[in-house]
């Protein structure tokens, strides 16, 4: 069971770079790495997912060293609308008994 | 899009009550999964479903059943309603079977058990 870590928050201000660090030391070889965002009274919602190396899209990027037992989010100068929480998961339900497992969330608040 | 839509957003029970969630995905997707949701301690998986009347226990199955009788609906049963039990709910569904693959999410339903 992989378990994860986060920290539990940070604060950043409008247009800087914000990375956020998730530790997975326990991660399987079938284990992907998906981050979610959410919002007051809202489910999350997906920003990006991958397995090893870098992947970006539209809103995010995503770090995973060879070792996998991390990665790292990357929001490219954030605005006030990116305060949320942010969870990283780690997973896989292609085996019988693999458990999905999201982090405690990193609470983002982002300044003017 | 894909939808994914709750039965209620707040419910009020009382301890002992058999509490009836329901979930509903209108993409045909093939996975669904119940979590909750409480501060301090993230989103924690219920169960999960990856087909029709089948079901896996996630981190939390006690004092929690599940029902899926058709692909689109995913109830969460609460058999005696206990006050440990309030909480958010949410549901969530996913396309493909037999692997992970993107968690569309409900708006989650608020259970205050009295």
């Amino acid at each position: 069971l992989a378990k994860t870590t986060q920290p539990i928050s940070m604060d950043s201000y409008e247009g800087q770079e914000v990375n956020i660090t998730c530790s997975h030391n326990n991660i399987a070889t079938n284990d992907y790495i998906t981050w979610y965002q959410q919002f007051p009274s809202q489910g999350p919602r997906f920003i990006i997912q991958g397995y090893k190396t870098k992947v970006t899209n539209e809103v995010a990027s995503l770090f995973i060293p060879a070792d996998r037992k991390s990665s790292t989010l990357s929001l490219p100068r954030v605005s006030l609308s990116d305060t949320a929480v942010y969870y990283c998961l780690v997973g896989d339900i292609g085996n019988a008994g693999n458990m999905l497992t999201f982090g405690g969330g990193t609470r983002l608040m982002v300044k003017p | 899009d894909v939808k994914v839509t709750q039965s209620s957003r707040y419910l009020v029970k009382r301890t002992g009550e058999k509490v009836f969630l329901e979930c509903v995905q209108d993409m045909d997707h093939e996975n669904m999964f119940w979590y909750r949701q409480d501060p301090g301690l993230g989103l924690r998986l219920i169960y999960f479903s990856y087909d029709v009347k089948m079901k896996e226990k996630g981190d939390i199955p006690e004092g929690y059943s599940v029902s899926r009788e058709k692909k689109e609906r995913f109830s969460l049963i609460l058999e005696s309603a206990s006050t440990n039990q309030t909480s958010m709910y949410l549901c969530a569904s996913s396309l493909l079977a037999g692997r992970y693959n993107e968690q569309f999410f409900g708006p989650g339903t608020r259970l205050t058990v009295l």
